[in-house]
């Protein structure tokens, strides 16, 4: 069974600090992998995804994450935080239209940006 | 149009009330989701329609019913609710048919009930 696992339920950062946001995974197939990021009060905003064309993907925002088979990770990083930046994050993992229609989420993580 | 919308962005029901919940989309999608979002949680599916054929999480009361008019509108009706279903209500719609099955999703119903 496929499972997602996010290491911090709360990351804090300072602007124009590095952010990163870490992500395992479980999947008995080649998963696709999903970064999801919700401001208050809002629906999910699909911030990129990993769908095996390329291990390194770009996202919105300035976002990026790599996918890494050995490490059964998808780490989200940004290079320089923004206050806009603060938010909830959620990884989510698939296994494909084989599978059921489901993705699954993790606990997410709460981005918080100090001035 | 490629985005989903919800309506009513708020709601306020008392227990003894009927109410229902409403999703649209207009990207051709063949799949779409029921969500409920507690807070400081992620989403916890409740239902799945893909093509016209309903899933539900096993663990959904039947004071909720989807409906799925169509394959744009995806209503969830509501009845009878407790307290405790105070949540943030999200639909979702997919392409089926996508290998990654990437999920689109709408702004969400802020479901207080009394």
């Amino acid at each position: 069974a496929q499972s997602v696992t996010q290491l911090g339920s709360h990351v804090s950062v300072s602007e124009g600090a590095l952010v990163l946001l870490r992500c395992n995974y479980s999947s008995s197939v080649p998963p696709y992998l999903f970064w999801y990021v919700q401001y208050p009060n809002q629906g999910l905003q699909l911030l990129l995804k990993y769908t095996s064309a390329a291990t390194l993907v770009k996202g919105i925002n300035g976002f990026e994450a790599e996918f890494k088979k050995s490490e059964t990770s998808f780490h989200l990083t940004k290079p320089s935080a923004h206050m806009s930046d603060a938010a909830e994050y959620f990884c989510a993992v698939s296994e494909g239209r084989n599978r059921d229609d489901k993705i699954i989420f993790g606990k997410g993580t709460r981005l918080h940006i100090l001035p | 149009d490629t985005e989903v919308t919800q309506t009513p962005k708020h709601l306020v029901m008392g227990m003894t009330n009927k109410k229902s919940l409403k999703c649209e989309q207009h990207m051709g999608h063949r799949a779409m989701y029921w969500y409920k979002q507690k807070a400081k949680k992620p989403p916890e599916l409740m239902f799945v329609y893909s093509y016209e054929k309903l899933s539900i999480n096993e663990s959904v009361p039947s004071r909720f019913s989807p409906e799925c008019p169509n394959s744009s509108l995806l209503n969830l009706h509501l009845h009878a609710l407790q307290p405790e279903d105070s949540a943030l209500y999200l639909c979702a719609s997919s392409l089926r048919g996508r290998v990654d099955n990437e999920q689109f999703f709408g702004p969400g119903t802020r479901l207080t009930v009394l």
